[in-house]
């Protein structure tokens, strides 16, 4: 089972911050957050991944709460290619870890 | 980050045949693989574990003998649907670990499309 809370779905404006918020409040200490997202008919394309501090790539930030019970995916400056499902998973990231998909939240950026 | 294909991108097959799908790391090596399944308005759903050279690891309620799972390279894991039947069509999607550099990214392929007839 899925350990992760998201909304079902959410909009977002072109050019707009989009917050994509996920509940892990059984989360272990050893536990990563991890976010993929999917784009209609492809494979999950890796995001972002963090432990306990928040984290920045090329594509968005992760905001980690300090009791690490939830997070909050950013894309700074959402575009219409950014339209996807996005899936919040926890792991341990290591070498055996599975990813467990939940429903994820499906992202809309309207022009 | 690393690239993982597959192939074929879609396949159409007669109900009783088998099909394979390939799915291969390109520019790392990965000692496990994972193949997932996807059916419409689904999320995506854990089939196996693919070990190399050792064998693949089934999540519950996944049939083994009918998904052949084989993983000779570390660059190389395959699929095999046999015997397929049109309850057997979905979307089948690999991943791989790359652990190079400690890393801890999974990274996926870009799915096959299977319709069994």
């Amino acid at each position: 089972d899925a350990k992760t809370t998201q909304p079902t779905s959410m909009d977002c404006a072109e050019g707009r911050a989009a917050n994509l918020p996920c509940n892990h409040s059984t989360i272990s200490g050893n536990e990563y957050v991890y976010w993929y997202r999917q784009i209609h008919s492809q494979g999950p394309q890796y995001i972002i991944h963090g432990l306990k501090n928040n984290e920045t790539n090329e594509m968005a930030s992760l905001i980690i709460t300090e009791d690490r019970k939830s997070s909050t995916l950013i894309l700074p400056h959402a575009t219409l290619r950014d339209t996807a499902v996005y899936y919040c998973i926890v792991n341990y990231g290591t070498s055996y870890g599975k990813l467990t998909f939940g429903q994820g939240t499906i992202l809309t950026v309207h022009p | 980050g690393a690239v993982v294909s597959q192939h074929p991108s879609r396949v159409i097959c007669k109900s009783g045949t088998s099909v394979k799908i390939e799915c291969r790391s390109l520019d790392f090596q990965a000692t496990t693989m994972f193949w997932y399944r996807q059916f419409p308005k689904q999320s995506l759903m854990l089939m196996a574990t693919s070990n190399e050279g050792s064998k693949a690891t089934y999540e519950q309620g996944v049939e083994k003998d009918k998904f052949l799972i084989n993983h000779a390279s570390l660059t190389l894991s395959t699929l095999t649907v046999t015997s397929a039947h049109p309850e057997d069509s979905s979307f089948y999607i690999c991943s791989a670990r790359d652990f190079g550099a400690g890393r801890n990214e999974q990274f996926f392929g870009p799915g096959t499309r299977l319709t069994v007839l």
